[in-house]
């Protein structure tokens, strides 16, 4: 069964870029699916980061306002992200899951969710 | 962006009740929903996608349906593990958005 699991520095400092990587074992990432980030601030909701896919495209939320950038690694199995500038409205929890995609009911819009996740990874932004 | 609102935001049960969870989207997203499962510290699990069809692995107590703007978890027979908090997801249009979830702990 795929497992994923999240790595990188806990601390960051205001006005830094935030690198975590996202190890990927037990499927390789060049076979297909796509990859997300989601976030979860303490005490708060899910958010939606970005998605990479098999073919290295990808979509990131608007309201990162150009601070992220999503890529894949596939000679490492991995996928990373990366998200310039932070604040501490930043600080969250960072998951990294698996985004699968199935024939939906409107034409050319398939269907998809993220399943699994990893465990998530605590990075805190503070001077 | 398509703002999902879920209701109640917290509820409490017992087990052995019925509980039935609400997810309202800011437009219609046909069946584009889905709904995740957390438990304090762990991950979200995929419980239900395509708004009414069952992960493998996850018990049939579990019944999403809905379609639209309107659509609804149900859990028949709460179990003490199904205390959690739990959110719907849509994927019709980027950027995908959660419901703020719904916490459902022991009466």
């Amino acid at each position: 069964q795929v497992q994923l699991q999240e790595s990188g520095p806990g601390l960051v400092k205001p006005s830094e870029t935030l690198s975590l990587t996202c190890a990927v074992s037990k499927y390789s990432l060049s076979n297909g699916y796509y990859w997300g980030w989601i976030r979860q601030p303490p005490g708060k909701g899910l958010e939606w980061i970005g998605n990479v896919y098999h073919t290295g495209s990808t979509s990131y939320s608007p309201s990162l306002n150009g601070r992220v950038t999503i890529s894949l690694d596939t000679s490492k199995n991995h996928f990373s992200l990366k998200l310039s500038s932070v604040t501490a409205a930043d600080t969250a929890v960072y998951y990294c899951a698996r985004g699968e995609m199935v024939r939906g009911t409107i034409p050319g819009k398939r269907f998809n969710w993220f399943d699994p996740w990893g465990q998530g990874m605590l990075v805190t932004v503070s001077p | 962006d398509i703002q999902m609102t879920q209701s109640p935001s917290s509820l409490s049960a017992s087990v052995g009740d019925s509980v039935t969870i609400a997810c309202r989207a800011s437009q219609s997203i046909s069946r584009y929903l889905n709904w995740y499962q957390q438990k304090p510290g762990k991950a979200p699990k995929l419980l239900i996608y395509a708004a009414s069809s069952l992960q493998s692995a996850v018990p049939p107590r579990f019944i999403g349906s809905g379609s639209g703007t309107d659509f609804t978890l149900n859990i028949s027979s709460l179990q003490p593990e199904d205390f959690a908090t739990y959110y719907c997801q849509q994927s019709y249009s980027t950027p995908e958005t959660f419901g703020q979830g719904t916490k459902v702990d022991i009466k």
